[in-house]
């Protein structure tokens, strides 16, 4: 158990509907990163929120958003979802606003039909 | 534009053989490289990690050789075991300043044959 906790672990949905991920980040890390996951794009950094505030944005679609909530954790809503949006969705946590590992959770498998 | 690159896409190794996965980067402003290992249906997980100030580190069976004037990184699986099958993926970041977001490779992964 790495101590990032993400839920649900499997989602399936039909195209247009919306999700939310919810991710609990490791105890004491205030920084959480947003990752999506597909067999063609590897690893695509989304979005990172610091202590609440977004600090930094990647290639995240306007279908998508985040915040994180003032007990850090953090969720991921993806709306009007389409079969592309069908990927691995990590949710990872460090101590720090910069510098440092990762620690990753096991990550919600989104399947969208 | 995929900031890190990485090379190859997949490798297969013998039980004991060197196992070598290539990255390279453009952005000199990186001053972190992580490396982590992925098995099937968990998140990824640090390996181990090189700063520029040096060209080589070593964690057991497990080396990054950090080339900065060529923007190269590589990870060597010396030993390489069944037990090492995953998939493995570099990365790199701005650690000094403003956000630390890690831009990753694509992945390399790794066949151990026994």
């Amino acid at each position: 158990d790495s101590g990032v906790t993400q839920t649900p672990k499997h989602l399936i949905t039909a195209t247009g509907q919306r999700v939310t991920l919810r991710c609990s980040p490791r105890s004491g890390d205030l920084s959480v990163y947003w990752y999506q996951q597909s067999l063609d794009q590897g690893l695509q950094f989304l979005i990172q929120y610091y202590n609440g505030e977004e600090r930094a944005k990647g290639n995240i679609l306007e279908r998508f958003s985040a915040q994180q909530f003032p007990d850090l954790h953090s969720e991921l809503n993806l709306s009007s979802l389409e079969l592309g949006d069908s990927a691995l969705y990590f949710c990872a946590s460090t101590s720090t606003l910069t510098g440092g590992g990762y620690t990753f959770g096991s990550g919600t498998r989104l399947t969208v039909v | 534009q995929q900031q890190v690159k990485q090379s190859p896409q997949s490798l297969i190794v013998q039980k004991g053989g060197i196992s070598i996965i290539n990255c390279a980067y453009e952005n000199t402003a990186f001053d972190y490289f992580p490396w982590y290992q992925q098995f099937p249906g968990k998140g990824p997980a640090l390996l181990i990690a090189i700063r520029p100030d040096v060209s080589e580190k070593k964690e057991g069976r497990f080396t990054i050789s950090f080339n900065k004037s060529a923007k190269q990184f590589s990870l060597h699986i010396m030993d390489s075991q069944p037990g090492d099958s995953a998939t493995y993926f570099c990365a790199a970041s701005r650690g000094q300043t403003g956000a630390n977001n890690l831009f990753f490779g694509t992945g390399t992964r790794l066949t151990v044959i026994p």
